[in-house]
């Protein structure tokens, strides 16, 4: 397994603003993916960040709304830029481990009024 | 690309009961297929998960079967409890371990 570190654990923003979610893994791992999850909904992959490498981002996503680092191979941010009352959501981060299994964050619940 | 399919969207069952919760894929070169359960305001976790090489799975109360032939594999919990109330995702991966997520089943349990 793995423990993983995500902050902050909620905030409540202003539309036009950005937010950067930071997640922290304590072993090093290849890659790491964002999702995000609207109430009652299932897992949405917003995008794969590998360390060394740019992002790989689904449909629907894009780099300039959802900047992503990948510095090194134990932690990894998300920004959420622009941001507008669509954007509310819960926002996790995961990782895979033992080549499978994917293990996540707490979550971070963000609300933009 | 990979589809996966859950169902019900929502099971009710009497504390005691077994409760069943089926998936279907849709690559057959799917070959990993885990199980979540996320309570509610918590991050989803890992309960069980099963391999392409094997039909069957078990951990105490809760079971995973795999049918290959048919791509679908189901989550099989015995003996409800209360805290077995929350919602159940299945998922399947095929390559660069990205998992395909099923919509989610939320569990009721009454007392």
């Amino acid at each position: 397994s793995a423990v993983i570190s995500q902050k902050p654990s909620r905030d409540i923003c202003q539309r036009g603003t950005s937010l950067t979610i930071q997640c922290q893994v304590d072993s090093q791992v290849t890659m790491m993916f964002w999702y995000r999850q609207q109430p009652g909904q299932s897992l949405t992959l917003i995008a794969t960040a590998n360390q060394g490498s740019e992002a790989t981002y689904e449909s629907g996503f894009v780099i300039d709304k959802f900047p992503i680092s990948r510095p090194n191979l134990t932690f990894s941010t998300l920004t959420v830029s622009n941001m507008s009352p669509e954007d509310s959501s819960i926002y996790l981060c995961s990782v895979e481990v033992g080549g499978d299994a994917a293990f996540f964050g707490q979550g971070t619940r963000l609300t933009v009024v | 690309g990979e589809n996966v399919e859950q169902h019900p969207s929502t099971l009710s069952v009497q504390e005691g009961d077994s409760a069943v919760i089926k998936c279907t894929y849709s690559d057959s070169a799917s070959n990993y297929f885990p199980w979540y359960k996320q309570e509610l305001g918590k991050r989803p976790q890992l309960i069980i998960d099963i391999r392409s090489n094997v039909g069957e799975k078990k951990d105490q109360r809760i079971a995973v079967t795999l049918n290959k032939t048919a791509k679908h594999f189901s989550l099989h919990i015995t003996e409800t409890q209360p805290e077995d109330s929350a919602v159940y995702f299945c998922a399947a991966s095929y390559s660069n371990y990205q998992l395909i997520w099923g919509a989610g089943t939320k569990l009721i349990i009454k007392p």
